[in-house]
């Protein structure tokens, strides 16, 4: 069956070191991922997707995340958090028939 | 820049009351999806439409929720009766739908409060 894996429930940064958020999925075919961010109150906003060709995929607001298919892995990384990152942040698999299956989030709190 | 609308942004009702949410998609957009997220957790898909047809209804709990889509534009989403643990907000999103590669547009979603 099909799954996605955010291992960490909760992490905490000091604006400006780096970030790096885990997922692992779980799917037998060439997987559609997706990382989407949801501040207090917003709704959910895409940062970035990958479907083929490189691996390594640019987002806004200066995110990017590496697909790797040995791991089953879609990390997501910013080389400096600002406060304005805090969030809870979502990876997503979408499967080639158009299921949807969200990962169960992880929350990011930014210190100064 | 084109949004997905909902309403209501929140809605307080009780329990064994009828509720009703709208969603208005992205216009052209094909696909429809209702999701229900409960606190803390990530978004769980309830319902897919594909223009008026449902394509996944499989955690629908269909002895008190129903969704349509009758034009295969605007959406309604109904709980009757509602319970306690209905208590989530409520998620639309749309994509032009087609081989899995397009990206979901959320709408604001609706937070139900059930007493």
């Amino acid at each position: 069956a099909q799954s996605v894996t955010q291992p960490d429930i909760h992490i905490t940064v000091s604006e400006g070191a780096s970030l790096e958020l885990r997922c692992n999925y779980s799917y037998g075919a060439t997987p559609y991922l997706f990382w989407y961010v949801q501040s207090p109150g917003q709704g959910l906003q895409l940062l970035l997707k990958y479907f083929s060709g490189d691996t390594l995929v640019q987002g806004i607001k200066g995110f990017e995340a590496e697909f790797k298919r040995s791991q089953s892995s879609f990390n997501l990384r910013k080389p400096s958090v600002h406060w304005s990152d805090a969030a809870e942040y979502f990876c997503v698999l979408k499967t080639s028939y158009d299921k949807v299956i969200f990962g169960p989030g992880t929350s990011l709190s930014v210190i100064p | 820049e084109a949004e997905v609308a909902q309403s209501p942004r929140y809605k307080i009702t009780e329990k064994s009351q009828a509720v009703a949410f709208w969603c208005d998609p992205i216009s052209g957009h094909a696909t429809l999806y209702w999701y229900r997220q409960i606190l803390g957790q990530g978004p769980e898909l309830l319902v897919q439409f594909q223009d008026e047809s449902v394509v996944d209804d499989s955690q629908l709990p269909k002895d008190r929720f129903s969704a349509e889509r009758l034009k295969g534009v605007d959406s309604t989403l109904k709980i009757q009766p509602a319970e306690l643990g209905d208590s989530a907000m409520y998620l639309c999103a749309s994509s032009t739908g087609g081989n899995g590669q397009e990206t979901q547009y959320f709408g604001p979603g609706t937070r139900l409060l059930v007493l």
